[in-house]
């Protein structure tokens, strides 16, 4: 399976500031998709923003942006004027396809915490 | 829009006990996960369907077993409940091939004692 890795256990940011959340990840194939997912205390789910590796340009969703390095094999979240809804934890993840079909694979996640 | 629905939301088993946790989806998704949850570990794939009456393992599938009934039910028991198989257990679907994005379920929080 593909390795995703988050080295940033835990990440602060004061309100207003910006943050960057780093993940970077191994594989072999050429076409593939990134994912930032947010996980708040509710434990819900929620799909933050996603990258094809195909595309050059960095995704971007309102504050949220990626910085995306194909070569690198990197892939970092950055969240301008932050907001304490942001507070959450943060989980990259790769989308692999295999003969058995797609499958989504996480890191270990990066917990924000926003202060005012 | 219910989306992806698991239940229970909680359970409390003894070890030795077996139980199963269900999980439907009303979004006509071909592809169905299992992920479990804990602290420091992120998710990690349990098993996954592809398509309707194909199963697979993932990352961690020792301990469990899974059924795709249908295109909408995804199953996931424990024959033989462990503590260390407490855990917070989610179920996903997709369709990739469609829509880049999984839903996921609110999550099911097993303690084995």
């Amino acid at each position: 399976a593909q390795t995703v890795t988050q080295s940033q256990p835990e990440m602060s940011v004061q309100e207003a500031e910006t943050v960057t959340l780093s993940c970077t990840y191994d594989t072999s194939e050429s076409d593939y998709y990134l994912f930032w997912y947010k996980q708040p205390p509710s434990r819900q789910m929620i799909l933050v923003i996603r990258q094809e590796a195909y595309k050059q340009q960095n995704a971007t969703e309102n504050r949220f942006s990626v910085n995306f390095q194909k070569a690198a094999k990197s892939f970092s979240l950055k969240i301008s004027d932050s907001q304490l809804g942001d507070a959450a934890m943060y989980f990259c993840a790769y989308l692999s396809n295999s003969n058995s079909g797609y499958a989504l694979n996480f890191g270990k996640g990066t917990s924000l915490l926003v202060t005012p | 829009n219910a989306g992806v629905t698991q239940t229970p939301k909680f359970q409390v088993l003894k070890t030795g006990q077996s139980m199963t946790l269900q999980c439907a989806q009303d979004m006509n998704h071909n592809s169905m996960y299992w992920y479990r949850q804990d602290p420091g570990m992120g998710l990690r794939l349990i098993y996954y369907s592809a398509s309707e009456g194909t199963t697979d393992k993932g990352e961690v599938p020792n301990g469990y077993n899974v059924s795709r009934l249908n295109k909408r039910e995804f199953s996931l028991r424990l024959e033989s409940a462990a503590p260390s198989q407490t855990s917070v257990y989610f179920c996903a679907s997709s369709d990739f091939r469609l829509n880049t994005e999984a839903f996921f379920g609110q999550g099911t929080r097993l303690t084995v004692v």
